[in-house]
């Protein structure tokens, strides 16, 4: 079975500084990596998704995030968050082409952007 | 275009009782999730539905039971209430054939005293 961990809980950070969220996998096969983004009273919304070709995938509003297969790694970064960044962002993983479409979710890490 | 919808968004209930939870998937999909994610915690899948059966099941226990209707809609029925099924339960709506992606709803909060 599939486990995701994400180390940092919760993270505070000033406007403009630079973010990395860690995140790491536990899977044998073949694997789809996802960011999802889940803002204040929203529902939970996909950020960025890796699926095979370039480890480094881009996604929506500035991020982007780096497959190391090596580490089992798939870290979020921003180089310059804004105050609307504040959510919470949750990683996530399923088989390679698994009908379907299940993920396996890490239990999320809490970014507050101070203004 | 409707989006994933849910009902009811908030509701308690007591040890003992039983609940039932609603879903619409986005249209044009096929298959339902449903993920638990308690308090602090990430989403963890329960069950999954396409062509009205359960297709995929998560570590929960069988008290936690679902259908899909012919429309695709989909209930989560949790029997017997345990103080730890407190909860947001989501719903997240895809079409069955690998696309990468779910569509999920705002979930519904369900307290247990």
């Amino acid at each position: 079975a599939q486990s995701v961990s994400q180390h940092n809980h919760h993270v505070i950070l000033s406007e403009a500084a630079s973010l990395e969220l860690g995140c790491n996998y536990s899977y044998g096969g073949t694997v789809n990596l996802f960011w999802y983004v889940q803002y204040p009273g929203q529902h939970l919304q996909l950020l960025l998704k890796y699926f095979s070709g370039d480890p480094l995938v881009k996604g929506i509003k500035g991020f982007e995030a780096e497959f190391i297969k090596s580490k089992f790694s798939f870290n979020l970064r921003k180089p310059s968050v804004q105050w609307s960044d504040t959510a919470e962002y949750f990683c996530a993983v399923s088989k390679r082409f698994n009908a379907g479409n299940m993920l396996t979710f890490g239990g999320g890490t809490r970014l507050m952007v101070k203004p | 275009d409707a989006g994933v919808t849910q009902s009811p968004t908030h509701l308690i209930k007591t040890r003992g009782q039983q609940v039932t939870l609603r879903c619409s998937p986005k249209s044009g999909h096929d298959t339902v999730s449903w993920y638990q994610q308690a308090l602090g915690q990430g989403p963890q899948f329960i069950f999954q539905y396409y062509e009205e059966e359960e297709r995929q099941r998560g570590n929960f226990p069988d008290r936690f039971s679902g259908h899909q209707f012919p429309n695709y809609s989909s209930e989560l029925n949790v029997n017997a209430l345990l103080l730890g099924d407190s909860a947001l339960y989501l719903c997240a709506s895809s079409l069955w054939v690998f696309t990468g992606e779910l569509f999920f709803g705002e979930g519904s909060r369900l307290t247990v005293l």
